[in-house]
């Protein structure tokens, strides 16, 4: 079947502008994760959704990012007045249940420049 | 708080040698341990998993690893190491029963012929 799928795969925008990262989880799959992998930083968690309960926004590094999933499906991470540091490869993941027995399924990421 | 320390950003083998790829993590509760393979511009592939019951792992690609709890160290291995293993390895750690990951900064295994 098909895997998770992000969009775009490559995003280059200028300081300040916003952005917005899309995420296609694998059908059914009730929880949602976005990571950020950066050079020095390694992976770091973002932000987590499990079906209609509220999310966990713990690893957001500043309000500038902010995550929404719609219908319990589809996912968008935006970056507000991107700056420097956030250019990264944001990560999505998917997984059946939040319960850590069960594998995050991961798309090939969106690389962000922020130029 | 969890943390996952990987010894090494890059490790060197030549092809049919043991690879050994190690990991410690440092968790307040019983861990549940990962390790996940990543190819050139691609996601993250789960390799094996440590929840509970046997310590020893198998994994794909012909890697194990063994969950020592006294040395809280959850090392990857591989007996012989082919052209195709060359990726980068991390390491993860989760709370049981909860999904948030935890990871390694990551070990490039590069093999050369």
């Amino acid at each position: 079947g098909a895997g998770v799928s992000q969009s775009p795969s490559n995003k280059v925008t200028e300081k300040g502008k916003d952005v917005e990262l899309r995420c296609d989880p694998i059908s059914g799959h009730t929880a949602l994760y976005w990571y950020r992998q950066s050079l020095g930083q390694g992976l770091e968690f973002l932000i987590y959704f499990q079906g209609n309960s509220a999310p966990d926004k713990s690893g957001l590094p500043s309000d500038r990012f902010s995550a929404e999933r719609t219908g319990g499906s589809v996912s968008t991470l935006t970056i507000q007045r991107t700056q420097q540091e956030d250019s990264a490869v944001y990560l999505c993941a998917s997984s059946f249940s939040r319960q850590s027995t069960y594998e995050q399924y991961f798309g090939p990421g969106t690389r962000l420049t922020v130029t | 708080a969890q943390s996952v320390t990987q010894l090494g950003s890059h490790v060197s083998v030549s092809e049919g040698a043991l690879v050994l790829l190690r990991c410690n993590y440092s968790s307040s509760v019983p861990p549940y341990l990962f390790w996940y393979v990543q190819y050139p511009n691609q996601g993250l592939q789960l390799l094996l998993k440590y929840t509970t019951g046997a310590t020893l792992v198998k994994g794909i690609n012909g890697f194990e690893a063994e969950f020592k709890k006294s040395e809280t160290s959850f090392h990857l291995t591989k007996p012989s190491a082919h052209m195709s293993d060359a990726a980068e390895y991390f390491c993860a750690v989760s709370d049981a029963g909860y999904s948030t990951l935890t990871f390694g900064k990551g070990t490039m295994l590069l093999v050369s012929p």
